[in-house]
């Protein structure tokens, strides 16, 4: 069964709200989780990693303010898209890895569609 | 840096027909090796993985093996189904550092 959860599946929001997207994992601990963006036909882009209980670490090019994380707890992190504009429309997904196994496989939740109007 | 390069999509073929996939991949040190598999509006799942050189990763009928010597993870199937219809991902992770994902390759398989 799944062992990363994501909500939504998919939101369609106005121009200028603002959307939070949620991972959970399921049967495991996360101290680190990853946000990843996937535009269509096209691989996936890692965007920032999630640590709990500190900040998240963003890669170049991914605007901080735009892409909120938030990692409360060892089992939940949150990226909330800020004043989403048409462009941010794409597919989020998240992942884990289950700590503590050498080379655990990222798992991957079943994404999110964000299509802003 | 680390990378991973897959054949470019996209392959189509007919039910029964055999499958390969290659993938290639440039990693300092022993990476782990993975693919994933990613249906229509889903994330992705993990299809098979190979830890070191020479280990066989298999699963629902797919197989990959690690080569080292050729740094290469090619996936097969001998007989592909129409629910195999995919994109599939080459993936490498080098411990203490971020997974690195391939480009994808979509599979069609027709009736």
């Amino acid at each position: 069964g799944a062992v990363v959860s994501q909500h939504p599946s998919w939101v369609i929001c106005k121009s200028g709200t603002s959307v939070k997207i949620e991972c959970r994992s399921l049967d495991f601990q996360a101290t680190t989780m990853f946000w990843y963006r996937q535009f269509p036909k096209q691989s996936l882009m890692l965007m920032a990693t999630s640590n709990e209980g500190s900040k998240a670490t963003y890669e170049q090019g991914v605007e901080k303010d735009k892409f909120l994380i938030n990692h409360a707890s060892l089992t939940l992190s949150t990226l909330t898209v800020t004043s989403a504009h048409p462009e941010d429309s794409s597919f989020y997904i998240c992942s884990a890895r289950r700590p503590g196994v050498d080379n655990s496989p990222l798992h991957f939740g079943n994404g999110t569609r964000l299509t802003v109007t | 840096g680390n990378s991973v390069t897959q054949m470019e999509g996209p392959v189509t073929l007919s039910e029964e027909a055999f499958l390969t996939i290659n993938c290639t991949y440039t990693a300092t040190g022993y990476p782990s090796l993975f693919w994933y598999v990613q249906y229509p509006g889903e994330g992705l799942q993990l299809l098979l993985k190979a830890t070191k050189a020479d280990d066989k990763g298999s699963n629902k009928g797919f197989e990959a093996t690690y080569r080292k010597e050729t740094t290469s993870f090619h996936l097969e199937k001998g007989s592909v189904q129409v629910s195999d219809s995919a994109v599939y991902f080459c993936a490498l992770y080098n411990y203490g550092q971020n997974f690195v994902f391939g480009p994808g390759t979509r599979l069609s398989v027709l009736p």
